[in-house]
């Protein structure tokens, strides 16, 4: 079966600091990638997506990730945190052929971000 | 325009009662996911409508279940409720079926069962 991992349950940066999600994926097939954000009190958001082409991709508040297939991974980053990022980031797999919009969920990494 | 609307947002059962849980997607969109999201669990799949029809079923137990209505609209139902069923149920809407339209998600109904 599917599964996604995160690595990183919670992560504790300060501002300015670099951040490095981990997101591994078990799953040999054709996948689209996900990174979604949930601010406190505040519902899911995409922060970024993958399907085909570049492997890195750009999304909102500056973040970006890296589609590594050989690696099974697809890592969230960003140059220099705020702490407005606090939150926790969750990604998601879907099996683009077989599965139509089922996502599956790593368990999430919380931020905190000092000021 | 409007998001993903779910109602109620809050919700107190007590165990063995049944609960339905509504949502209203984006306007135009015909597909709707639901989620259940446990601090133990995290976030997983329950099921997805398309025009009416279930198009995936994640690893629930029968005492979930849904449907679609011809507006969109979705509902899901828990029967017999259990302690465990104590979560935030989250609804995702899509212009079409598949993950590769982008799905958004509304804030959630949080069920407790006492």
């Amino acid at each position: 079966a599917q599964s996604v991992s995160q690595h990183n349950h919670h992560v504790i940066l300060s501002e300015a600091a670099s951040l490095e999600l981990g997101c591994n994926y078990s799953y040999g097939g054709t996948v689209n990638l996900f990174w979604y954000v949930q601010y406190p009190g505040q519902h899911l958001q995409l922060l970024l997506k993958y399907f085909s082409g570049d492997p890195l991709v750009k999304g909102i508040k500056g973040f970006e990730a890296e589609f590594i297939k050989s690696k099974f991974s697809f890592n969230l980053r960003k140059p220099s945190v705020q702490w407005s990022d606090t939150a926790e980031y969750f990604c998601a797999v879907n099996d683009r052929n077989n599965q139509g919009g089922k996502l599956i969920f790593g368990q999430g990494t919380e931020l905190s971000v000092k000021p | 325009k409007a998001g993903v609307t779910q109602t109620p947002r809050y919700l107190i059962k007590t165990r063995g009662q049944q609960v339905t849980l509504s949502c209203s997607p984006i306007s135009g969109h015909r597909s709707v996911s639901w989620y259940q999201q446990t601090p133990g669990q995290g976030l997983q799949f329950l099921f997805e409508y398309f025009s009416e029809t279930q198009r995936n079923k994640g690893n629930f137990p029968g005492r979930f279940s849904g449907r679609q209505f011809s507006n969109s609209r979705s509902e899901m139902n828990v029967s017999t409720l259990e302690l465990g069923d104590s979560a935030l149920y989250l609804c995702a809407s899509s212009f079409h079926s598949g993950a590769n339209y982008g799905y958004t998600f509304g804030s959630g109904t949080r069920l407790t069962v006492v």
